[in-house]
């Protein structure tokens, strides 16, 4: 168990519906990480919050959005659904910055009918 | 820019075999490597990781060594066991910088 937690663990809906993941970091660490895992892209950065700060940011489409709140868990919102979301979607977290190791949620399944 | 290659799998092998999983990198600066592995309906765990050239990453058997002058992080376990059936993925994390960039990950199968 890595301590940290996301909800749902799994999750269908439909096209051109918005969801809402979340993921609360393991106790001490102030950064959050996104992932998305598909079998046609591999595992992928979507983006990265600090204390509350959006600190990078990888291959997010626009349509999806993430923040960290004051008590350091995340949503990651995704809208306007596609069939090629469906995907697994990771949160990871850290003490801090460079160097780092991450540690990774279990994942949320997400299926788009 | 970053990047990771990783061999292609799936990867077979039978118990107690030597394994050896190929990473190499391209990256600006020193980064830090690592080696994350993500057994069946989980997410990823840390493996080993290296920080700096010369220093060998290891953790339950697995060995890698971060080699510059090859700009390579090779994943090696003596004898594997069935229990080590999973993807693994190389990554690594520029230098002051929290992004990782990960391989495409190489499944491992281990028959008994």
């Amino acid at each position: 168990d890595s301590g940290v937690t996301q909800t749902p663990k799994h999750l269908i809906t439909a096209t051109g519906q918005r969801v809402t993941l979340r993921c609360s970091p393991r106790s001490g660490d102030l950064s959050v990480y996104w992932y998305q895992q598909s079998l046609d892209q591999g595992l992928q950065f979507l983006i990265q919050y600090y204390n509350g700060e959006e600190r990078a940011k990888g291959n997010i489409l626009e349509r999806f959005s993430a923040q960290q709140f004051p008590d350091l868990h995340s949503e990651l919102n995704l809208s306007s659904l596609e069939l090629g979301d469906s995907a697994l979607y990771f949160c990871a977290s850290s003490v801090q910055g460079a160097g780092s190791e991450q540690y990774f949620g279990p994942g949320t399944r997400l299926t788009v009918t | 820019g970053n990047s990771v290659t990783q061999m292609e799998g799936p990867v077979t092998l039978s118990e107690e075999a030597f394994l050896t999983i190929n990473c190499t990198y391209t990256a600006t600066g020193y980064p830090s490597l690592f080696w994350y592995v993500q057994y069946p309906g989980e997410g990823l765990q840390l493996l080993l990781k290296a920080t700096k050239a010369d220093d060998k990453g290891s953790n339950k058997g697995f060995e890698a060594t971060y080699r510059k002058e090859t700009t390579s992080f090779h994943l090696e376990k003596g004898s594997v066991q069935v229990s080590d059936s999973a993807v693994y993925f190389c990554a690594l994390m520029p230098y002051n910088f929290n992004k990782f960039y990960f391989g495409s990950g190489t499944k491992l199968n281990v028959k008994p």
